[in-house]
């Protein structure tokens, strides 16, 4: 069974459009995360969420918001998307110390 | 700002040869350092992680040693085989905080 899955796995869209991507985990984790790999493998955090609180990485622009409707899913929505929003995004659930994440497969977003 | 850096973006290896793969970190407060292993289209997926306290620490076929004094961290795979073909990135963790800081990435290709 699947720990940390994420839906679609690529998303292909034009400029300006809002979309959406989908994180569950299986794993009774408390916290999620949503992370950005760049064209250079570079591994960035965006959010780190559990049910107290969301931790927001200061750079990232308030056209992305992180959506939890229950413990188990973290989704991800964009509005406005930019050619720069093209990446790899990653969502990850740990335990509380942080240490051991459990990454999903990724969803490769291309924006034309 | 604080970062964690890799002195080389690639490294290759004869099959069953040890690697060992480094990385500089500059943030003293870092509690854990961790590295993990991205082999392609997949997700990180964690190796070993080291406490802050310890200066080395031994899982399966993998070392990590940790020298505070000159802020570097080093991974060693033991008879490296081709199933360790893949990214490896070292990443750090600062107090309470859930969030980690990756370093730039390590791409090992193992020769047969």
């Amino acid at each position: 069974d699947t720990a940390v899955s994420q839906t679609p796995k690529y998303l292909v869209t034009q400029m300006g459009n809002d979309k959406s991507i989908k994180c569950e985990q299986n794993l009774g984790h408390d916290t999620m995360y949503w992370y950005k790999q760049d064209s250079k493998k570079f591994l960035k955090i965006m959010f780190s969420y559990n049910n107290k609180e969301l931790i927001i990485n200061e750079t990232v622009p308030n056209r992305f918001s992180p959506k939890s409707p229950d413990k188990a899913h973290l989704n991800l929505h964009i509005n406005s998307l930019e050619l720069g929003d093209s990446a790899v995004y990653f969502c990850a659930s740990s335990g509380r110390a942080g240490v051991e994440q459990f990454f999903g497969p990724g969803t490769r977003l291309t924006v034309l | 700002g604080e970062s964690v850096g890799l002195h080389l973006p690639t490294l290759s290896v004869q099959e069953g040869d040890n690697s060992i793969i480094n990385c500089a970190y500059s943030n003293s407060a870092s509690d854990y350092f961790i590295w993990y292993k991205q082999e392609s289209g997949k997700g990180p997926q964690f190796i070993i992680d080291i406490r802050s306290n310890m200066d080395k620490r031994q899982g399966q076929r993998v070392t990590v040693l940790l020298n505070k004094t000159v802020k570097h961290l080093s991974l060693q795979i033991a008879a490296t085989q081709p199933g360790d073909s893949a990214v490896y990135f070292c990443a750090e963790k600062a107090g309470s905080a859930r969030q980690l800081t990756f370093g730039s990435g390590t791409q090992l290709t193992v020769l047969p």
